[in-house]
């Protein structure tokens, strides 16, 4: 079975400071992209980052990047300069070609002012 | 470019009652997903049309839910009858093709009393 794994349900940053969000995923195939998906308040997920599993270089989005290390499985969110607008639900996911969406449990990040 | 229209936003049912909600995708878009998300959680796909043919419905708790996607264009999903556990949100997302982003309505709350 695929699934993706969140170690921490909730964190906090100061505004304006940097942020790591974590996620780990399992799967047997060689070919996937992933996804970090942000669900604030009024529940609309949106996208935030996507990254191609064949790619090596890290994708970014402006003050969002990712650290994909596909060895180990792994696909970190940062946030740097937080905004007060990025607090919110931020959902990992996973879909391997050709196969639909895998989502994890969710970090939740409160921004303080 | 308009995004994914869902409704009902909120909806409140007595168990074994039904309910149905409906989603127009983004315009061009073959792929189709239904998904439920319970409080506290990440989205869970109960339902994947390519154009209007089901992909996966793994998921799907057939003898209460259905869903169909006729013309491929909008869906329905329906809950017949409703218990208290289907109390959640259900997000309708649409997608180019099966493993680019999926784009997200805002979502139905259905509370089941």
């Amino acid at each position: 079975a695929q699934t993706v794994t969140q170690s921490q349900p909730e964190m906090s940053v100061q505004e304006a400071e940097t942020v790591t969000l974590s996620c780990t995923y399992d799967t047997s195939e060689s070919n996937y992209y992933l996804f970090w998906y942000k669900q604030p308040p009024s529940r609309q997920m949106i996208l935030v980052i996507r990254q191609e599993a064949y790619k090596q270089q890290n994708a970014t989005e402006n003050r969002f990047s990712v650290n994909f290390q596909k060895a180990a499985k792994s696909f970190s969110l940062k946030i740097s300069d937080s905004q007060l607008g990025d607090t919110a639900m931020y959902f990992c996911a996973f879909t391997p070609w050709g196969q639909n969406f895998v989502f994890g449990p969710g970090t939740r990040l409160s921004v303080l002012p | 470019e308009a995004g994914v229209a869902q409704s009902p936003r909120y909806k409140i049912i007595e168990k074994r009652q039904s309910v149905a909600f409906w989603c127009n995708p983004i315009s061009g878009h073959a792929t189709l997903y239904w998904y439920q998300q319970i409080l506290g959680q990440g989205p869970k796909l109960l339902i994947q049309f390519q154009n209007n043919g089901v992909v996966d419905d793994s998921q799907l708790p057939k003898d209460r839910f259905s869903a169909e996607r006729l013309k491929g264009v909008d869906s329905t999903l329906k809950i017949q009858p409703a218990k208290l556990e289907d109390s959640a949100v259900y997000l309708c997302a649409s997608s180019l093709a099966r493993d680019t982003e999926a784009f997200f309505g805002q979502g139905t709350r259905l509370t089941v009393v």
